[in-house]
């Protein structure tokens, strides 16, 4: 399984475009890329999945550079209910295998 | 919209007792999984099934930790006797067989456990 590494902790104030970097620098060649977002007290809640290039949907944008050793999750316009810890995974779609959540990202948006 | 569910929501139980939690996948989902995360951590993973049969469960203290999921549906973790380091949120989640699909997990809203 690759490993990743994202900063510990962020602070952002609201309406600000917030960029989480994951370096992944072993990431094997049929591995995807998740983030996922947990409020405190709840399980973590998927946001966003990519192979490569750029992936957006409502709520954030993930951008993977062509070597793929890193990705880039991008959350605009951030507000206060955006204050969560954010895990980077890497994994293949391989029937039956798991993932690794790391520590996370805790950001906090500021007023 | 499916969510998985589990049981209890909190469980306050003395060291030295046996405590059992519940998790419902969401209909369909093969591999269930359960995380235990103390307060202000990571998730770490005990237990990984795809359907009844245990895939990975090298994170998991055997000597007091069980799990199982009999039918493959609902799964039960079970603690005896409970220690107050296993305080902490237990999570379930599911997902359903790779291939062309997205790899989601699903995650019920935990069962927070304190030891006294």
């Amino acid at each position: 399984l690759a490993k990743t590494t994202q900063p510990i902790s962020m602070d952002s104030y609201e309406g600000q475009e917030v960029n989480i970097t994951c370096s992944h620098n072993n990431i094997a060649t049929n591995d995807y890329i998740t983030w996922y977002q947990q409020f405190p007290s709840q399980g973590p809640r998927f946001i966003i999945q990519g192979y490569k290039t750029k992936v957006t949907n409502e709520v954030a944008s993930l951008f993977i550079p062509a070597d793929r050793k890193s990705s880039t999750l991008s959350l605009p316009r951030v507000s206060l209910s955006d204050t969560a810890v954010y895990y980077c995974l890497v994994g293949g779609r391989i029937y039956g295998q798991n993932f690794v959540f790391g520590p996370g990202t805790r950001l906090s948006v500021l007023p | 919209e499916a969510e998985v569910a589990q049981s209890p929501r909190y469980k306050i139980t003395e060291k030295s007792q046996a405590v059992a939690f519940w998790c419902d996948p969401i209909s369909g989902h093969a591999t269930l999984y359960w995380y235990r995360q103390i307060l202000g951590q990571g998730l770490e993973l005990l237990v990984q099934f795809q359907d009844e049969s245990v895939v990975d469960d090298s994170q998991l203290p055997k000597d007091r930790f069980s799990a199982e999921r009999l039918k493959g549906v609902d799964s039960t973790l079970k603690i005896q006797p409970a220690e107050l380091g296993d305080s902490a949120m237990y999570l379930c989640a599911s997902t359903h067989l790779s291939g062309q699909e997205s790899y989601e997990q699903y995650f019920g809203p935990g069962t927070r456990l304190t030891v006294t």
